[in-house]
């Protein structure tokens, strides 16, 4: 069974600063890697998806990496603000179906 | 488009009674996804259909939870009877099929059973 783990579960920084979230899986088997984020009382939102053949992804702020063989993940987020501040999910889709497997979350603060 | 729409977004109700929960998909999306979200056991994937038809349902924790999907625009999920335990917040979220896009979710339900 797919196990998804992620460090740390919270997270506090000043405003500026550049932070990485952990993420980890233990099947390898997968087929994309996501991380989305969650603000208090919302869904959720997607931020980056990874092909299980890609190595990185990048959308302004955000850059998502992959090591698929050591079944690790991080997500980098540059230049912090306080906007920044929400839950932000792993989430692992298997190789053999649709099936999302998501971690526990990290709840990043940013203050300003 | 309007995203993923759930209703009701806020729902109490007292143990033993019937809640259903519902969701309107994304137009075009052939992917349904059903979680339950608690403090205890984060995010959960408790089913999913796949043109209307239930796909894994391995999520689902008992015989009182059960989901229909009875045409491609409108699915529920039905608690009967439900318990203290059930309390949590309800997703649905949806995806196209190529299976390279991320799922959308919507806003969800949240239920408190007294």
């Amino acid at each position: 069974k797919q196990e998804v783990t992620q460090i740390p579960a919270a997270l506090s920084v000043p405003e500026g600063e550049n932070l990485v979230l952990n993420c980890s899986f233990t099947d390898s088997a997968i087929y994309n890697l996501q991380w989305f984020r969650q603000d208090p009382g919302k869904g959720l939102t997607s931020l980056l998806l990874i092909q299980s053949s890609q190595r990185e992804q990048t959308s302004g702020r955000l850059n998502a990496s992959l090591d698929k063989s050591s079944g690790r993940s991080t997500l980098y987020i540059a230049a912090s603000q306080p906007g920044d501040s929400a839950t932000y999910l792993c989430a692992v889709e298997e190789a053999s179906g649709s099936r999302l497997t998501f971690g526990e979350g990290t709840q990043l603060t940013v203050n300003p | 488009d309007a995203g993923v729409i759930q209703s009701p977004r806020h729902e109490v109700t007292e143990m033993g009674q019937e809640v259903t929960l519902r969701c309107k998909p994304i137009s075009g999306h052939d992917y349904l996804f059903w979680y339950r979200q608690t403090m205890m056991r984060g995010l959960e994937l408790l089913i999913y259909f796949n043109n209307n038809v239930p796909i894994d349902d391995s999520g689902m924790p008992e015989d009182r939870f059960s989901a229909k999907m009875p045409n491609a625009s409108f699915s529920t999920l039905k608690i009967q009877p439900s318990e203290p335990r059930d309390s949590a917040v309800y997703f649905c979220a949806s995806r196209r099929s190529t299976g390279k896009e991320t799922q959308y979710f919507g806003p969800g339900t949240r239920l408190l059973v007294l």
